[in-house]
């Protein structure tokens, strides 16, 4: 699975939208972009996944430029239950293959 | 909703115990996957496994072991715990037949060993 870059921590007001970054210059034709979150002492959440076009569910919507390089996660409007790990993660659609987490952006939702 | 739960959420065990953590899912996937996590290191996988009585190694299996008798059962084993295992502990699930193939976690058991 390609790696990602991420900023180790963001800050956000709450009310605003958080724009979070991640490059992944080395995808692959086949692999998909997946957003995952954690919040402090629980198990990571699903967020999103796309390949190469927009994507927008009830959490978040995902922005993959053209080239594939680097993507963006948008909160739409942040609350402080938003406050958490956020990880980006490259990996291809099928199998058993496991989740590099990587360490990730942390952040935190001002009031 | 999909529904990951793990038999403790804390538990405290002494060097060289055999330790167990169990993990059950009800969605009926395929797959299973034990992870630790410790502080800047993020996730690291330490067994799966894509079927009954299937597994196979992750990044740091060494110290572990693996049972899958049940699809929806999936147990971890440390049969000599050691201090350098303490950790938070997090199983997983996914199914191919499940859209994205996301993975869906437990709650995590926070494993300390003295």
């Amino acid at each position: 699975d390609a790696k990602t870059t991420q900023p180790p921590s963001m800050d956000c007001a709450e009310g605003r939208a958080a724009n979070l970054p991640c490059n992944h210059s080395t995808i692959s034709g086949n692999e998909y972009v997946y957003w995952y979150r954690q919040i402090h002492s629980q198990g990571p959440q699903y967020i999103i996944h796309g390949l190469k076009n927009n994507e927008t569910n009830e959490m978040a919507s995902l922005i993959i430029t053209e080239d594939r390089k680097s993507s963006t996660l948008i909160l739409p409007h942040a609350t402080l239950r938003d406050t958490a790990v956020y990880y980006c993660i490259v990996r291809i659609l099928t199998g058993a293959n496991n989740l590099f987490f990587g360490t990730g952006t942390r952040l935190t939702v001002i009031p | 909703d999909v529904k990951v739960t793990q038999s403790s959420r804390y538990l405290v065990k002494r060097t060289g115990e055999k330790v167990f953590l169990e993990c059950v899912q009800d969605m009926d996937h395929e797959n299973m996957f034990w992870y630790r996590q410790d502080p800047g290191l993020g996730l690291r996988l330490i067994y799966f496994s894509y079927d009954v009585k299937m597994k196979e190694k992750g990044d740091i299996p060494e110290g572990y072991s693996v049972s899958r008798e049940k699809k929806e059962r999936f147990s971890l084993i440390l049969e000599s715990a050691s201090t350098n295992q303490t950790s938070m502990y997090l199983c997983a699930s996914s199914s191919p037949r499940a859209g994205g193939n996301e993975q869906f976690f437990g709650p995590g058991t926070r494993l300390t060993v003295l």
